[in-house]
Formats: C-alpha cells, sequence, structure tokens
C-alpha cells in the first residue's frame, strides 16, 4: 500500500517569497508517479505538476518545482515568487505504476500574506 | 471540451432520499475516477473505470453506493439511502492512460452533497 504524509497543516509566506511544501511518500512499488495538486476554496483540485520515479531530473512547472529525493522518499513542492492567489490548500499525491489509484496526503493550508 | 464537469455543485437532500450524480470527463480520456473529500481530509478513493468497466471499489463503497459509466463517457454516482455521514464533497477526475504509465489525472470542481 502507499501512504502519504504532509506534516504541515498550515504555512504562511510573505508575498514574492518562496516557500517549501513538504510531502514524504512511503511504497515498495519502484515505478511509481509523484503529484501536487492546489485546491482553492471553490473546490477543484488543480494539477499543477507531476515527478515519475525515474526521472534524472526534478520536474519544474513555471513557478513551481518539486525538490525530490528518491532515497528520502521525499517529494517536496517549492513555490517560487508567491502571490496572493496562490492562498489554497495543496495536497501531494502518489500513484504506483501497478496501482489504480491516486493516494493523497492530509494536505496543507498556504497563507500568502501581502 | 476545457475540462472534468461535475452536476450538481450542492446538493442538499434528507436523510434516507437517494441522490445522484454526473460527471463528464474530459472526452478523450479512458479512466475515469470517483473520490469523496470530507472537510480537513485529502481525497479518498472510491471507484475507478477504464472506459466502460468498473475495475476497482473501494470498501469505502457500501452496498448504498452505485456508479455507472455506460458507454465509457459520462458517468453517474448514485447514493441509496442518504445518512449524515454521506455528506462530503465528491470528486469526479479523469486521465489519459497510455500503456501502463502513469499519468496525472483532472479533477471536476466537485458536488458537495449534505444531507440533513
Amino acid at each position: 500500500a502507499q501512504k502519504i504524509t504532509q506534516t504541515q497543516p498550515g504555512m504562511f509566506v510573505q508575498e514574492k517569497e518562496a516557500v517549501t511544501l513538504d510531502c514524504t511518500y512511503d511504497t515498495s512499488d519502484p515505478s511509481y508517479g509523484l503529484f501536487w495538486y492546489k485546491q482553492p476554496s471553490s473546490g477543484e483540485m488543480i494539477f499543477l505538476i507531476y515527478q515519475g520515479s525515474y526521472d534524472q531530473q526534478n520536474a519544474t512547472e513555471g513557478r513551481y518545482s518539486l525538490n525530490f529525493q528518491k532515497a528520502r522518499k521525499s517529494a517536496n513542492l517549492v513555490i517560487s515568487a508567491s502571490q496572493l492567489g496562490d492562498s489554497a490548500m495543496y495536497f501531494c499525491a502518489m500513484r504506483a505504476n501497478t496501482g489504480n489509484q491516486f493516494y493523497f496526503g492530509t494536505g496543507t493550508s498556504l497563507t500568502v500574506i501581502p | 471540451d476545457t475540462g472534468v464537469s461535475q452536476d450538481p455543485r450542492h446538493k442538499i437532500t434528507k436523510r434516507g432520499q437517494n441522490v445522484t450524480f454526473r460527471c463528464d470527463p474530459i472526452s478523450e480520456h479512458n479512466r475515469l475516477y470517483w473520490y469523496r473529500q470530507t472537510l480537513g481530509q485529502g481525497p479518498e478513493f472510491l471507484t475507478y473505470f477504464q472506459n466502460e468497466a468498473q475495475l476497482e471499489k473501494s470498501r469505502l463503497l457500501s452496498d448504498r453506493f452505485s456508479a455507472e459509466r455506460p458507454k465509457g463517457s459520462f458517468s453517474t454516482l448514485e447514493i441509496q439511502r442518504t445518512e449524515q455521514g454521506d455528506s462530503a464533497m465528491y470528486l469526479c477526475a479523469s486521465s489519459l492512460e497510455v500503456g501502463g504509465a502513469v499519468t496525472e489525472a483532472f479533477f471536476g470542481q466537485g458536488t458537495r452533497l449534505t444531507v440533513v
């Protein structure tokens, strides 16, 4: 079975600063994908970034980057140059190649302060 | 088709009534998921379809829950004899699975169910 742990229930960041949201995972599958989603108060889960377990380089998508440390089983999300619109819940998720469902953490609430 | 759409967005029902939710996935996506999310928690897997076949169901999906995806297009999730514990956000997602590779799922805006 897979498990995702997000230990930061809430985070605050000053506008234009960078912030790191932590995520650790546990799986016995050698091949898997890691994902980050953003959930604003409206409820929609918005896909942000993906990292494959065999990818050699850390994934980046605009202001989002994923700090993937395979040996530590961590997949932290880094948001650079925070904007007020980044205030939302952020969920880390994973899916093993041999599995069919996405497993989600409990989320981190990010508040960007002007 | 710009994304996954769910209908209704909100539903308030009395305990014991039946409710049905609809999900329209991204048109070329062959996989469709249903998740449930309660306050302060991450989404929990309920079931998924590969085309029209329902291939996996969570133990969370009691006998009162049934899902269909006729012709591999839209999907419906029905809850019979609703209970207060069914109050949650019901999220639908879809993805394009090719050759067994893990790909991202795209979610709809969810249906928020309140059972009174």
